[in-house]
Parts: C-alpha cells; structure tokens; sequence
C-alpha cells in the first residue's frame, strides 16, 4: 500500500541550530515533492517544490533534497528561530492529486 | 494576493444535520479541493474539482458530497452529519492538476455533537 512517513511527530531544537526533517514513501513514484508549513489553527502554507530530476532547492534558510532512488526527502531549517516553530508536510503528486504526510512539528527553543 | 476563504472558522451541529461549508478563492484557479484534518491522519483528499460542475471523489468521500456550480465556488456538503465527522475541514485551489502548489484557506473546524 502507498505510505508517507514523517521521521517523527516533534522535533525540539535550540535556536540557532539546524532542523533535519526526513519525508520517507513507499509505493508512489512523484514528480513532484512539497513542503508546507502549518500554524496551529490555520491552514498550511507552500514553501518549497522540488521536482524529481532536481536533488536539491534552497530559499533562505530552508533547504529540501529529493531522492527517488532512496524515495526520501530532507527539509532543513538552518539557523533556526523561534518563529520556525510550527508543524512542516511533506506533500507528493500522485496522480494529479497531492497526498500528504501527517507531519513533523517542530519547536524551536530560545 | 492569493485568497482562498472558508465560510466559517468553528461550526457546531448536531447528528443528523445537513452540513453546508463554503469556500470561495479570488485566483481564477480551476481546481478545488476539500480535506480534512485529524491528528495523526494528516491531510486526507475528501472531493476535488477540476472545473465548474466536475466533482471527482478522492480517498474518503463516504458522508460527503459537494457542488461546484461557480468556478471561484466549491462547497460540501455533509448530508446528516455524525459524531465522526468532527474534524478541520480545509479548502484549497491550484492552478495546475496537482504540480504546482495549493492554497489553503484558514479551515473550518467542525464539531458534531
């Protein structure tokens, strides 16, 4: 059956160090991989896309690696803040739909 | 700016009623789309649209149906709501089937008594 795995459900981190969240899947073969951010109460929000002939994309301080033989994505915040603290998706195409993963939120200390 | 806008934040009904949640976008977007949310779950495909009058059902349409009779319009609809059916309900519209990114209006957390 097709999967997407989040690493973990929350990931505390102090400020100023790097965010490492992995997006695992199973039985799916995207062109396309998304991120989203998600503040309690509200609606996700796009960040970034990487598409599947491309390994990495960076904006800012946000980086996403993509690589469909191990069918993984990285997201990393560096330097992070305490305004990053929110929940991240991971999002595959399939089909012409998105499906998502169940996310990994992450809080940052100061 | 994009916009994408649900008719309520917080809906409290009862088992049995017939449930209306609205979403309007102002991006001239041709598809449409409605999840719902549960902790642990994720983002789960409910319906979504890829033109005025074209509804197709995604992984959990059982309870739901929707109508799109306006392109900037997409509503569903819960025909006798159920006690688990209390969720977010989140609408979102894109321009390209499912490459390009969605946006996502505020959602609608929804309570079934």
């Amino acid at each position: 059956s097709q999967k997407i795995e989040q690493n973990s459900e929350a990931l505390n981190i102090q400020e100023g160090k790097t965010a490492t969240l992995t997006c695992n899947y199973t039985n799916y073969s995207p062109a396309y991989l998304q991120w989203y951010r998600q503040d309690p109460g509200r609606g996700p929000v796009f960040l970034l896309l990487i598409r599947e002939n491309e390994k990495e994309k960076r904006k800012e301080r946000l980086k996403v690696t993509f690589d469909t033989t191990l069918k993984q994505s990285l997201f990393h915040i560096t330097a992070s803040q305490p305004a990053d603290s929110a929940t991240y998706l991971c999002a595959l195409t399939n089909d012409y739909k998105l499906s998502f993963g169940a996310g990994t939120t992450v809080t940052v200390r100061a | 700016d994009v916009k994408v806008t649900q008719s309520s934040r917080y809906l409290v009904k009862r088992t049995g009623e017939k449930v209306f949640l609205e979403c309007v976008q102002d991006m001239d977007h041709e598809n449409m789309f409605w999840y719902r949310q549960d902790p642990g779950l994720g983002l789960r495909l409910i319906y979504f649209s890829y033109d005025v009058k074209m509804k197709e059902k995604g992984d959990i349409p059982e309870g739901y149906s929707v109508s799109r009779e306006k392109k900037e319009r997409f509503s569903l609809i819960l025909e006798s709501a159920s006690t688990n059916q209390t969720s977010m309900y989140l609408c979102a519209s894109s321009h390209d089937r499912g490459r390009e990114t969605q946006y996502f209006g505020p959602g609608t957390r929804l309570l079934v008594l």
